[in-house]
């Protein structure tokens, strides 16, 4: 069983700091994912990482996968209280049913 | 976009009575997936499909069935519902070339 361990799993903080969230595994993915989740909707797809070691912006949010695609982490610099949300890792794995392991999120508050 | 919608979004039930939940999608995407989302948990799959009328379980199944006689049409039901299916469940879709997933806007369950 592949098992992604996010890390912190609360995150309050105030506006223009920066934060890093974590998500580890001793299993090695195919791909990893990051999704944020907003209060009463479904988690929305921001990023697929693939090749180990890389890295990919999203306007103030860099992800970066491992090098030896078993962990990745999410660097928010400069938060805004539009950043508040559920954030959630997924990794891609080899099974029958193109199944995604799951993280158990990082929760981030940004107070104005 | 893929459209992706759920039915009940809000439902209150007693315990011992059936449930079903509905999700729609637009397009003809071949694997569907039922999570539920709780607390400390994160999302945990129920059950998934990777074509019509071919299912399969996931971590999560018991107590739980699905059914897929249509490609558009993804249902999952509580035989007997019990106070411990007391959640918020998601229906997603893969898509993409690395199985990200579209997620509904999820279904809040709640029984007495």
């Amino acid at each position: 069983t592949q098992l992604l361990e996010q890390s912190p799993q609360f995150l309050s903080i105030q506006e223009g700091e920066n934060l890093t969230v974590y998500c580890n595994s001793s299993s090695v993915f195919s791909s990893l994912q990051w999704y944020r989740q907003e209060p009463g909707e479904g988690p929305v797809l921001l990023v697929t990482v693939v090749t180990g070691g890389e890295v990919k912006k999203l306007k103030r949010l860099t992800f970066q996968f491992g090098d030896a695609r078993k962990d990745s982490s999410l660097h928010i610099t400069a938060a805004q209280p539009g950043d508040t949300g559920l954030y959630l890792c997924a990794g891609e794995g080899n099974n029958a049913g193109n199944m995604l392991t799951f993280g158990g999120g990082t929760r981030l508050m940004v107070k104005p | 976009d893929a459209g992706i919608t759920q039915s009940p979004r809000h439902k209150v039930t007693e315990t011992g009575t059936p449930v079903t939940l509905r999700c729609h999608q637009t397009e003809n995407h071949r694997y569907m997936y039922w999570y539920r989302q709780d607390p400390g948990h994160g999302l945990r799959l129920i059950h998934y499909s990777y074509g019509v009328k071919d299912t399969d379980k996931g971590e999560v199944s018991d107590g739980y069935s699905v059914s897929r006689s249509k490609t558009e049409d993804f249902l999952l039901t509580l035989e007997s519902a019990t106070s411990s299916q007391t959640s918020v469940y998601f229906c997603a879709i893969s898509v993409y070339r690395y199985n990200e997933q579209f997620f509904g806007p999820g279904t809040r369950l709640t029984v007495l």
